[in-house]
């Protein structure tokens, strides 16, 4: 299986400045087709998960574009160019690129 | 629209075996290209994949729990069921069924989750 993993905490972050988690996959990402099956989701307090990004870099509809994603072969990163109060929540990485399909630990991102 | 809905027992005992309900609408499942996955989430941790069923019939499963799992799709009614045997105090999680698309191989929507305890 694919490890994913996520710091647990970010550091508590002031509205409006940015934010950056971190995933690491325990191989290589990239699909025999070529494409990186990585994404991201976010998970408010009490809410189902959300799909933020897919392919490392592509916003899923309705996504603001304060979030970004990069990465590549085994190292992603999630970006918030200015964090909004809304934020606050559980962020993880999945990978499709293989089955099983796997998550990061997640990553809960603070307001300072 | 799309919506999901996941319906079943919240509480189960130890032994028994759970079955869940994914009612869905705004898609169909024998769309070329759509899936529809189990998650499951522990009160407090991470997610956990559990099994995809495609529109084409093919089935996956987590191999840690292969054994446990077995899902099934009615086209006609736009359901999924999901059915885990043997459940046991530490299978007690929220349970998501959420829409599944191969060609991005992305899980897009989500249904608002059930909780599922098992005791005694």
């Amino acid at each position: 299986d694919v490890v994913m993993t996520q710091p647990p905490l970010s550091s508590p972050v002031t509205l409006g400045q940015p934010a950056s988690i971190s995933c690491r996959s325990s191989q290589s990402l990239v699909h025999n087709d070529g494409n990186t099956y990585l994404s991201w989701l976010q998970q408010r307090p009490g809410q189902p998960p959300r799909l933020l990004i897919y392919k490392i870099s592509n916003r899923s509809s309705g996504v603001p574009d304060r979030f970004s994603g990069s990465g590549a072969g085994t190292d992603f990163t999630l970006k918030i160019s200015r964090v909004e109060a809304e934020d606050v929540g559980v962020y993880y990485c999945m990978q499709a690129t293989q089955f099983p399909l796997t998550f990061g630990g997640g990553t809960k991102v603070e307001i300072k | 629209q799309i919506t999901l809905k996941e319906s079943g027992p919240t509480l189960v005992k130890p032994t028994q075996t759970l079955t869940l309900t994914c009612t869905f609408s705004g898609f169909s499942l024998s769309t070329s290209g759509v899936g529809v996955v189990w998650i499951r989430q522990p009160p407090g941790k991470a997610l956990e994949w559990l099994t995809l069923i495609y529109w084409d019939d093919d089935k996956k499963y987590s191999p840690s729990l292969k054994s446990r799992l077995s899902i099934t799709k009615d086209t006609s009614k736009n359901q999924v069921v999901l059915t885990m045997t043997n459940m046991d105090p530490v299978d007690t999680a929220t349970y998501y069924c959420a829409r599944f698309i191969t060609i991005f191989c992305l899980v897009d929507y989500w249904g608002q989750g059930t909780l599922v305890t098992v005791s005694s």
